[in-house]
Formats: C-alpha cells, sequence, structure tokens
C-alpha cells in the first residue's frame, strides 16, 4: 500500500521552516527520503532506521515513529533551492533501496 | 564520475509494439532498479536486478521484462505495449554493502504510447 503523505503541496517563503509527514497503513522498517525537482530525477535525501538511525542529508533532519509507522522531514530556513516534490519511500528491505514503495508526494514552492 | 544514464531519452511508440530501454549505472554500483512514474505520480518499482538475475519485483504484468548485462547495464523491456504504459521509466543504481540504502536515479526515459 502506497504512504500518505501530507500536505500535498505547501508555498513558503525563503527562511520559513515546513514539516511533511509520510504515514504508512503498514510496519515501517526504515523510510527514504527524496526530492524531485521538475523535469529532474529524485535525489536521495536520507534514510531513517529503525532504532533510530539516520543516513544522509546534514542540513534536513527528519524523524521516525515505528509505533506510529509515520516520519516527517524538516526543513528549516528554507531556501530557493528546496522547491520541489518530495517523496518519502517505504520497504527498503533490511534497510537497502530494494522495492521501494514511493508516497503521493509533497510539492514544495519557496518564494522570495 | 559519470551518474546514472538512460537512453533513449523520449520514445513515442504505438499500442501492441515493443519497446526496449537502457540504462547504465553510476560507476561503482552493481544493483539496478527500474521504476515507472505516471504523471504526477510517485515512481513505482518494476524490479531489480543484481548479479545479472532478477532479485525482487513489484506489482508489474509480465509484459516487463529485464536484463542486466556483466558490466552492470540493464534494459527494460515492455511488450505489447498499452495506452497506460506512457510514463517516465527510471533508472536508479546502487551498491550492494553498507550504503546500500542510497540509490542514484537517472534522467529517464518518457514513453508516450499512441
Amino acid at each position: 500500500q502506497q504512504p500518505v503523505q501530507s500536505p500535498q503541496a505547501v508555498i513558503l517563503r525563503e527562511g520559513e521552516d515546513a514539516v511533511i509527514n509520510c504515514s504508512s497503513s503498514k510496519a515501517l522498517y526504515s523510510v527514504h527520503w527524496y526530492r524531485q525537482k521538475h523535469g529532474e530525477a529524485p535525489v536521495f535525501l536520507m534514510i531513517l532506521l529503525k532504532g533510530g538511525e539516520q543516513k544522509g542529508h546534514d542540513k534536513i533532519s527528519a524523524s521516525f515513529n515505528e509505533k506510529k509507522q509515520q516520519s516527517s522531514l524538516y526543513l528549516t530556513a528554507s531556501q530557493l533551492s528546496y522547491s520541489g516534490t518530495y517523496f518519502c519511500g517505504t520497504g527498503g528491505l533490511a534497510g537497502t533501496a530494494s522495492k521501494l514503495t514511493f508516497g503521493t508526494g509533497t510539492r514544495l514552492q519557496v518564494t522570495l | 564520475d559519470a551518474g546514472v544514464t538512460q537512453s533513449p531519452t523520449h520514445l513515442i511508440k504505438t499500442r501492441g509494439q515493443q519497446v526496449t530501454l537502457r540504462c547504465s549505472p553510476k560507476s561503482g554500483h552493481d544493483t539496478v532498479s527500474w521504476y515507472q512514474q505516471a504523471l504526477g505520480q510517485g515512481p513505482q518499482f518494476i524490479f531489480q536486478y543484481y548479479e545479472e538475475e532478477e532479485r525482487q519485483r513489484g506489482n508489474f504484468p509480465d509484459r516487463f521484462s529485464g536484463h542486466q548485462f556483466p558490466n552492470y547495464s540493464s534494459e527494460l523491456n515492455v511488450n505489447a505495449l498499452l495506452l497506460g504504459d506512457s510514463a517516465l521509466y527510471l533508472c536508479a543504481s546502487s551498491r550492494q554493502g553498507p550504503y546500500a540504502y542510497e540509490q542514484y536515479f537517472g534522467p529517464g526515459t518518457r514513453l508516450t504510447v499512441t
């Protein structure tokens, strides 16, 4: 089942903060976050593993609530370059990028 | 260091035809995954190849098949094309081991079926 992301879209002014949520109906062992700019390929941001380990981007933070089967991505002091569509991916056998199921996506637009 | 490359960039086919898409993984990567991304949707996992074998498969019919070559490059074949197969097809590469969680996507092949 596809993870559900919220909000579907958000518009920020540069410097503002945003939170993107990802909820799954299945037990989560890892959550992967990607950003895709218009007309470009998705780019890996980070992975959160069961147990609290986090790997990836050092300027973007995220949380992983295993009991609630949710993850949240925190974008602080947003920059114009943060604009794009954010996808969470779940599955990822044993923390790998194998057989990911991507969420519905959140479109983020950062303006001046 | 070349990233993931895909060819062709765009392709237009007719219903019922067959198509082959190609992917070269990032240098040092040995695992290739294919995804289908419909407009406005997230990528959907088709299958993954490692050591020239299909290791994982998503919920796609047998019309979708693939191959991985000894140099780790890969092909995606789709037979009996349907209008619904129109999408962006993304290839992603990764490597086995401690960084297996990180995959790099190619620019994609835009397939239009008329």
